[in-house]
């Protein structure tokens, strides 16, 4: 079953709008929520992450809204611009044996910003 | 330049061949994973080693082995490969919370 859900599967909007991508997840272990961009092509890149001890972090046009209680979190791309077209995924990570940690990953979301 | 680097970037094998993907870090981290990344399911992971000496299973380990043959170098092999293993492969290694991903193997069994 899938752990963290995501949606859109793909959204499409105009140069200088705003783009909102939406996560949820099930299992309370989790404690830190990243979102990664992936180009087509590459692996996937760090874009912002979040603790869920904080409700919002914003790094230049990039937003993420954590919501604890109802398990969701989000990412808001304002002033979206073509460059911002790529693949985003949400993941949640937690600890696993070994001192290692797990990374679970959203299904993606496939965005295009139109010029 | 530092990161995570696979070989090979593609290869096409034949039902019941078998094959190992090589993956190598530099930046001197601990952990190193294997994932597959597959339309619309996002990336999944099929073995995780937590440092060097310890391998273990993650969400979908079946048809595959892998080997932390050193600090550096992590390899996935799949013994006899099924079209079902047509998939993008990606390593990754991590420090703190921090992973960073090679830039893939395109696997393509017919």
């Amino acid at each position: 079953q899938q752990q963290v859900k995501q949606s859109p599967q793909s959204l499409i909007v105009q140069k200088g709008g705003i783009s909102i991508i939406n996560c949820a997840y099930e299992n309370t272990a989790f404690d830190y929520f990243p979102w990664y961009q992936q180009f087509p092509g590459k692996g996937p890149a760090l874009l912002i992450a979040i603790r869920p001890d904080v409700s919002e972090k914003k790094e230049g046009r990039f937003t993420i809204s954590f919501n604890k209680s109802a398990k969701q979190f989000s990412l808001h791309i304002m002033d979206s611009q073509p460059g911002d077209s790529a693949t985003y995924f949400c993941a949640a990570s937690r600890e696993a044996s070994g001192s290692a940690r797990q990374l679970t990953f959203g299904s993606g979301t496939q965005l295009t910003v139109l010029p | 330049n530092a990161g995570v680097t696979q070989t090979p970037k593609f290869q096409v094998l034949k039902t019941g061949q078998s094959m190992t993907l090589q993956c190598a870090q530099d930046m001197n981290h601990n952990s190193m994973y294997w994932y597959r990344q597959d339309p619309g399911m996002g990336l999944r992971l099929i073995y995780y080693s937590a440092s060097e000496g310890t391998t273990d299973k993650g969400e979908v380990p079946n048809g595959y082995n892998v080997s932390r043959l050193n600090k550096r170098e992590f390899s996935l092999r799949l013994e006899s490969a099924a079209p079902s293993q047509t998939s993008v492969y990606f390593c990754a290694s991590r420090q703190g919370y921090g992973y960073t991903f090679g830039s893939g193997t395109r696997l393509t069994v017919v």
